[in-house]
């Protein structure tokens, strides 16, 4: 079957360097994809990966190893407005996305 | 207006009613989805339309009806729930190269939508 695992909740500081996990077994690979969703909005399209390695955007990086199917979403100096969950996805072989369930992020002062 | 839009943003309803969850995206993009929110729980794909076609139906029950008039819009008609379907719904558009991998998802903020 497929399956995508990643923590429910982390709790880190504000200022500090966070890393949230993905694993997953998936039918192929076409891509893995983080979204970021503040409580009672939207989710928002974060990172693609499709090619193993880091790929950085600002305070934000995400990181791709296909062979050992993992990924993590780096986050660094955080500040309070990345509490939020962060979603991990799966394009498969079909091109279908499979989610994960999560991970809620708490920033604490 | 930009982005994706969902109204309404809250809705109670008893089991017994009809409502509609109605979704607009203003971004030019050709394939449009209904996703389904439950707690701790990974994103469920309802419905898939590209070009305003159903291509997806993910063994959805008969009680939501999906409705796509033209590539800006997309319904969803609600009948006879149940309490266990109260949940976010989540409409989301792409610009539909889904054979691409890049395909990028933009949501709208959802309907949280809570059957009595």
């Amino acid at each position: 079957g497929q399956n995508i695992d990643q923590p429910t909740e982390m709790t880190a500081t504000e200022g500090a360097i966070v890393q949230i996990n993905c694993t997953y077994q998936t039918s192929g690979f076409n891509g893995l994809f983080w979204y970021q969703q503040h409580a009672g909005e939207a989710p928002t399209f974060l990172s693609y990966n499709v090619l193993d390695g880091l790929e950085e955007k600002g305070r934000f990086s995400s990181f791709l190893s296909r062979s050992k199917g993992y990924s993590y979403l780096l986050l660094k100096e955080l500040q309070m407005k990345d509490s939020a969950s962060y979603l991990c996805a799966i394009m498969d072989s079909n091109y279908q996305l499979i989610w994960g369930a999560g991970t809620k992020l708490i920033i604490k002062p | 207006e930009t982005g994706v839009t969902q109204t309404p943003r809250h809705l109670v309803m008893g089991m017994t009613n009809k409502k509609s969850l109605k979704c607009e995206q203003h971004l030019g993009h050709n394939a449009m989805y209904w996703y389904k929110q439950s707690a701790k729980k990974p994103l469920e794909l309802m419905f898939v339309y590209s070009l305003e076609e159903r291509v997806e139906n993910n063994s959805v029950p008969s009680r939501f009806s999906p409705e796509c008039p033209n590539s800006s819009h997309l319904f969803l008609h609600l009948h006879t729930l149940q309490p266990e379907d109260s949940a976010l719904y989540l409409c989301a558009s792409s610009r539909g190269d889904r054979g691409s991998g890049a395909n990028v998802l933009t949501f709208g903020a959802g309907s949280r939508l809570t059957v009595l």
